[in-house]
């Protein structure tokens, strides 16, 4: 299984909006509404801030959206904050009942 | 509160088998599946394999070479990856999974391959 395609890095300012996307087949994201997202700080644990598609875990800041069309996921942070500055994966079951994720987008706050 | 944590020797030799464990504290392990995941230097996550009641499912790419099983107690699930070379150098980490959830992550263990 070949991982989900993010971009290697994104980045934005202060107080705006940016979207990470997570392209996979019809075999995983576009299959299933099981897709996650996870923020991860340099030398951390990564963190669930997506679930089940577009759901926020508690204590999750409502910046965080996100949303599938088709094969395609994405993660919209708005309101970007220096304490966003991280990695970003996106991760998603798949048909053969196994978990796949994305290689992973650093988001740079400028 | 549920809590990991993850157990098993910092280098060991290309060729040679990795043995991890993973201790689960605040739970019960046969309650839900139970998966590790790793992460070389500077790349992404990698899914190895999960185990809930004794059923395994593991990562096409590993397959040959994984084996998840429950450990010696029952809050203990184990990790062998064996025919080790460089690439398998990463952060190991066990982690409680739903689905694609990992909601619950343990600190993780450094294992580097290494002569």
């Amino acid at each position: 299984q070949s991982a989900l395609t993010q971009p290697a890095s994104v980045s934005g300012s202060p107080g705006q909006s940016i979207t990470i996307s997570c392209i996979g087949t019809s075999n995983d994201i576009g299959g299933f509404n099981y897709v996650s997202w996870y923020q991860q700080h340099p030398g951390k644990v990564p963190k669930l801030i997506i679930h089940d598609v577009s759901h926020r875990p508690s204590g999750v800041s409502t910046r965080f959206s996100a949303s599938k069309s088709g094969n395609t996921a994405s993660l919209t942070i708005s309101g970007l904050q220096a304490e966003d500055e991280a990695h970003y994966h996106c991760a998603s079951y798949t048909t053969a009942s196994t978990v796949i994720f994305g290689g992973g987008t650093y988001l740079a706050v400028l | 509160q549920v809590q990991v944590r993850e157990s098993g020797p910092g280098l060991v030799k290309p060729s040679e088998t990795l043995s991890l464990t993973c201790t689960v504290s605040g739970g019960s392990i046969n309650t839900y599946y139970w998966a590790w995941i790793r992460q070389a230097p500077g790349r992404g996550l990698q899914w190895i394999g999960y185990i809930s009641h004794g059923r395994t499912n593991y990562n096409p790419s590993l397959k040959s070479r994984v084996t998840i099983s429950l450990g010696a107690s029952d809050d203990q699930m184990s990790l062998r990856l064996n025919s080790l070379t460089a690439a398998d150098t990463a952060v190991y980490y066990c982690a409680r999974q739903r689905t694609d959830v990992f909601d619950v992550w343990g600190q993780g263990t450094m294992v580097s391959v290494t002569s």
